[in-house]
């Protein structure tokens, strides 16, 4: 595909449960980055990878989040334990070869609902 | 702490006319700043970035300024047309790739 694209787009939950999202970016970028949008709310940085490894962890909220990216293109999010308050729509970009000048190309997002 | 702040949840401009869209920051180690554009159900997409060493950048209808003494930035959109109706999120960095945006200003062009 042209873009960057996210699976599922709609994911609901309950209290307590485990979700993974699925991110694939564009072709050949090779630094990948997840944010959270709560309602109201602009884009809140997660994470960001580039290649394999995480480049910059700061920006999750806690244990129960982690990202993997195992060869380097598509990334799944892990949440454990999920809570209401992760409820949000959760974002994807990449960009080429990361780095701030470089255009972070976003993907439509997958809605978390935790009931 | 909201570091990038947009205070006008809404903007109404009618078509032709132009849209100005204001941003202020509290970090002073903030060195590059974008604009970005959403449609509902869609990722934000890129509109528009300036550097830290500029004042002004323009590209088409849309130009960014920044004024570094103020800690504000604001985006002018001229003409403003219907399709231009979106949020609008400004976002900055410190260096890295790690964006920090503001919480969006939702502009409508009517006819």
């Amino acid at each position: 595909g042209a873009g960057v694209s996210q699976t599922p787009s709609n994911k609901v939950t309950e209290k307590g449960k485990y979700v993974e999202l699925r991110c694939d970016p564009i072709s050949g970028h090779t630094a990948l980055y997840w944010y959270r949008q709560s309602l109201g709310q602009g884009p809140e940085f997660l994470i960001y990878f580039q290649g394999t490894g995480a480049a910059d962890d700061s920006g999750l909220p806690n244990d129960r989040f982690f990202a993997v990216r195992p060869e380097g293109s598509v990334s799944t999010l892990k949440i454990q334990r999920t809570e209401r308050g992760d409820s949000a729509v959760y974002l994807c970009a990449s960009s080429l070869n990361g780095g701030r000048t470089d255009t972070q190309y976003f993907g439509p997002g997958t809605r978390l609902t935790v009931l | 702490d909201q570091q990038v702040k947009q205070n006008s949840p809404s903007l109404s401009v009618q078509e032709g006319r132009i849209s100005i869209l204001n941003c202020d920051y509290t970090n002073s180690m903030f060195d590059y700043f974008l604009w970005y554009k959403k449609y509902p159900a869609e990722g934000p997409t890129f509109l528009i970035s300036i550097s830290s060493i500029k004042d002004k950048n323009e590209d088409g209808r849309f130009t960014v300024f920044l004024n570094k003494s103020a800690k504000h930035l604001s985006l002018h959109i001229v003409p403003s047309q219907p399709g231009d109706s979106a949020v609008y999120f400004c976002a900055a960095s410190k260096g890295t790739d790690k964006l920090i945006f503001g919480t969006g200003t939702r502009l409508q062009v009517f006819p």
